[in-house]
């Protein structure tokens, strides 16, 4: 079955730290992964795309085959970070997305 | 440029009410999508559609219908409203489905049913 985990409900961390938001998939085949983020009051927005391996805000997520991992990171958070983000698995034919269950990001000052 | 519209923005339902949460979006795509978010859990896909005239069920589509009548709108229906469709919702649309073609959103309809 087609399955998207994300362990951590909450990640807090001080204002320079790194990020390391979790996710893991689960999916028979080649997969499509993607991060969004929900800042407060705004739409659910695309961050990150595997295929594209780019980096936006300073944010980049690396996909592991062995480990059945979508990890994002980043080098310093700041602030501006603070919001929910999902990590999401694709469907190559009809476009579907499943989504984990989020992570918020709370960055401190 | 509007993208992605979505009307209600709330609404209170009693049981066993029904009503339609709209969504209409003029980027020409051709795949839409209807989400649920409950408390704590991620997007729960509902129904989608991949044309005009097109439709099927995702992971939670009991309790609703849709249509697609043109390619801008896309009706999520409520026949008889139940307590455990307190959620919500979110419409999507995306061009086509390659991976380079994200889903664009909308801002969400807060739905209660009392």
């Amino acid at each position: 079955a087609q399955r998207v985990t994300q362990p951590e409900k909450l990640l807090s961390v001080f204002k320079g730290a790194p990020v390391e938001l979790k996710c893991n998939y689960s999916y028979s085949g080649s997969p499509e992964l993607f991060w969004y983020v929900q800042y407060s009051r705004q739409r659910l927005q695309l961050l990150l795309r595997h295929i594209s391996r780019e980096s936006i805000k300073g944010f980049t997520a690396d996909l592991n085959k062995g480990e059945t991992s979508f990890h994002l990171k980043k080098p310093f958070a700041q602030e501006e970070d603070s919001a929910m983000y999902y990590c999401a698995l694709g469907s190559s034919n009809t476009g579907k997305l499943i989504f984990g269950q989020g992570t918020t990001l709370q960055v401190k000052p | 440029n509007a993208g992605v519209t979505q009307t209600p923005k709330f609404r209170i339902l009693k049981i066993g009410q029904s009503m339609t949460l709209q969504c209409a979006q003029d980027m020409n795509h051709n795949y839409m999508y209807w989400y649920r978010q409950d408390p704590g859990m991620g997007l729960k896909l509902i129904y989608y559609s991949v044309g005009a005239g097109i439709t099927d069920k995702g992971e939670v589509p009991n309790g609703y219908n849709v249509s697609r009548s043109t390619t801008e709108d896309f009706p999520l229906r409520l026949e008889l409203a139940a307590p455990s469709q307190t959620s919500v919702y979110f419409c999507a649309s995306r061009l086509g489905h390659y991976s380079n073609q994200p889903q664009h959103f909308g801002d969400g309809t807060r739905l209660s049913i009392l």
